[in-house]
C-alpha cells in the first residue's frame, strides 16, 4: 500500500522559496510504473493541480505556476520534492503530494497535506 | 484550460435519501486514447481529498457501492444512493484528460 508524507517549513517569507518533500513508502520512487504529483488548496478554497513528474524526469506543470515551480525526485531517499520560488501570500495553502500507477488518472494515493503560510 | 462547473454548490440532504451532483466541462473530456478521465473526489472536514470515482464510473478501491458515476462527453453526475452521516463533506469533479488538470469548485454535502 503506497503511503505518502509531506514535510517542510510551515512558514515562508514573501519572495523566498517554498520547499517541500514527500516521503514515499510502499513503493519505489525509481519505478517506471508510478508518477508523482503535487496539488494545493488555499485555506477554505478549492483544489489546484501544481504538476507531475514521471519516470525519466519528465514533468508537467500548471502554466499558472510554470515559471516558478520545479518538481524533482531523490532516488537515494525515496522522496520527491516541490520548489516554488518568489512566493507571495497567494501561495499560502495546504500542499498535498499524490501518486499512483501511470494508468491511474488521477492519483488515488494522497498524503495528509501540510499547511504552508507565506508571511513576513 | 478546461473549466469544470459543478451544480449545486451546496446540497442539504436527509439521511438515507439520495443525493446527486452535476459537473459540466467546457470541452469534451474524451482523450485521444478513448478514455474519459473524469473523476470525483470527496473531502471530509479536516481530511485530504479521497478519490471516489475515476474514468466516469469506476469506483476506487474501498469506495462503497452507494457511490456511482455516470455521464459522457461534457456532462457528468455523481450519485449517492442513500446518504450516510460519513458522507458529509465537499465533493469535487476533476478532469485529467488534458494538462493542466482542473477541478470543479466543489459541492458541499450536508445533512438537513
Amino acid at each position: 500500500q503506497l503511503q505518502l508524507q509531506e514535510s517542510g517549513p510551515g512558514l515562508v517569507k514573501p519572495s523566498e522559496t517554498l520547499s517541500l518533500t514527500c516521503t514515499v513508502s510502499g513503493g519505489s520512487i525509481s519505478s517506471s510504473i508510478y508518477y508523482w504529483g503535487w496539488i494545493r488548496q488555499p485555506p477554505g478554497k478549492g483544489l489546484e493541480w501544481i504538476g507531475n513528474i514521471y519516470y525519466g524526469g519528465i514533468s508537467y506543470y500548471n502554466p499558472s505556476l510554470r515559471s516558478r515551480v520545479t518538481i524533482s525526485v531523490d532516488t537515494s531517499k525515496n522522496q520527491f520534492s516541490l520548489k516554488l520560488n518568489s512566493v507571495t501570500a497567494a501561495d499560502t495553502a495546504i500542499y498535498y503530494c499524490a501518486t499512483d500507477r501511470v494508468q491511474q488518472l488521477p492519483p488515488g494515493y494522497w498524503g495528509q497535506g501540510t499547511l504552508v503560510t507565506v508571511s513576513s | 484550460d478546461i473549466v469544470m462547473t459543478q451544480t449545486p454548490l451546496s446540497s442539504p440532504v436527509t439521511l438515507g435519501q439520495p443525493a446527486s451532483i452535476s459537473c459540466r466541462s467546457s470541452q469534451s473530456l474524451v482523450h485521444s486514447d478513448g478514455n474519459t478521465y473524469l473523476s470525483w473526489l470527496q473531502q471530509r472536514p479536516g481530511q485530504p481529498p479521497r478519490l471516489l470515482i475515476y474514468k466516469i464510473s469506476n469506483r476506487f478501491s474501498g469506495v462503497p457501492d452507494r457511490f456511482s458515476g455516470s455521464g459522457a462527453g461534457t456532462d457528468f453526475t455523481l450519485k449517492i444512493s442513500r446518504v450516510e452521516a460519513e458522507d458529509v463533506g465537499v465533493y469535487y469533479c476533476m478532469q485529467a484528460t488534458q494538462f493542466p488538470w482542473t477541478f470543479g469548485q466543489g459541492t458541499k454535502v450536508e445533512i438537513k
